[in-house]
């Protein structure tokens, strides 16, 4: 499974935008970026998903590096329930169904 | 509409017994995940089902086990429980027609077992 490397933890303040990064150099072809995240005492959310162009939804914006090595969350004004454990995943397009969760980053929002 | 459904919330068992989990998908989802979430481990893949069959199994020994349902409600076994057992065991569920990455999973919020 391919790794991807994000922050242990980043902290933001109500209302303001958010990026949270991920690395993914060895990235193969027909790998999905997968973001998901965890509450306290939930199980995770999905959040968004891309292959290669930005892709935007009602939770947030994904925004995809050129040559894909890397891939940026935006959260676009942060809110204080949007404090999680945000965990950056690839998925192989035609294989495996499993999501293999790193560490993640621990956002803290303050108010 | 419902999410994914897990039961029960909260499990105490002791060392020895086994244990089952059970878990509702979204309706109309016929891929469903169980992962295990420990403190030391994070997040671990135990197996996944899609129409009734094991598509893919983690790194777990063969006292966990599992099942889907002609429904698509599946249950996941542990026999013979260790200490190391008690974890947030969860549950999740693909609208994904077949193997593919373009979809994302909704997940339940986990069955807290606790072995003594």
């Amino acid at each position: 499974d391919a790794k991807t490397t994000q922050p242990n933890s980043m902290e933001s303040n109500e209302e303001e935008p958010v990026h949270l990064p991920c690395n993914h150099s060895t990235i193969s072809g027909t790998d999905y970026i997968h973001w998901y995240r965890q509450l306290p005492s939930q199980g995770p959310e999905y959040v968004i998903h891309g292959l290669t162009s930005n892709v935007n939804n009602r939770m947030a914006s994904l925004a995809i590096a050129e040559d894909r090595k890397s891939s940026t969350l935006i959260l676009h004004r942060a809110t204080l329930r949007d404090a999680a454990v945000y965990y950056c995943i690839l998925r192989d397009g035609g294989g495996s169904e499993k999501l293999v969760f790193g560490k993640g980053t621990k956002l803290t929002v303050n108010p | 509409k419902a999410g994914v459904t897990q039961t029960p919330r909260y499990l105490i068992k002791t060392r020895g017994q086994q244990v089952t989990l059970s878990c509702s998908p979204i309706s109309g989802h016929r891929s469903v995940s169980w992962y295990q979430q420990t403190p030391g481990q994070g997040l671990q893949f135990l197996f996944e089902y899609f129409s009734e069959t094991q598509r893919n199994k983690g790194n777990f020994p063969g006292r966990f086990s599992g099942r889907q349902f002609s429904n698509s409600r599946s249950e996941m076994n542990v026999s013979t429980l260790e200490l190391g057992d008690s974890a947030l065991y969860l549950c999740a569920s693909s609208l994904a027609p077949e193997q593919t990455a373009n979809y994302g999973y909704t997940f339940g919020s986990g069955t807290r077992l606790t072995v003594v």
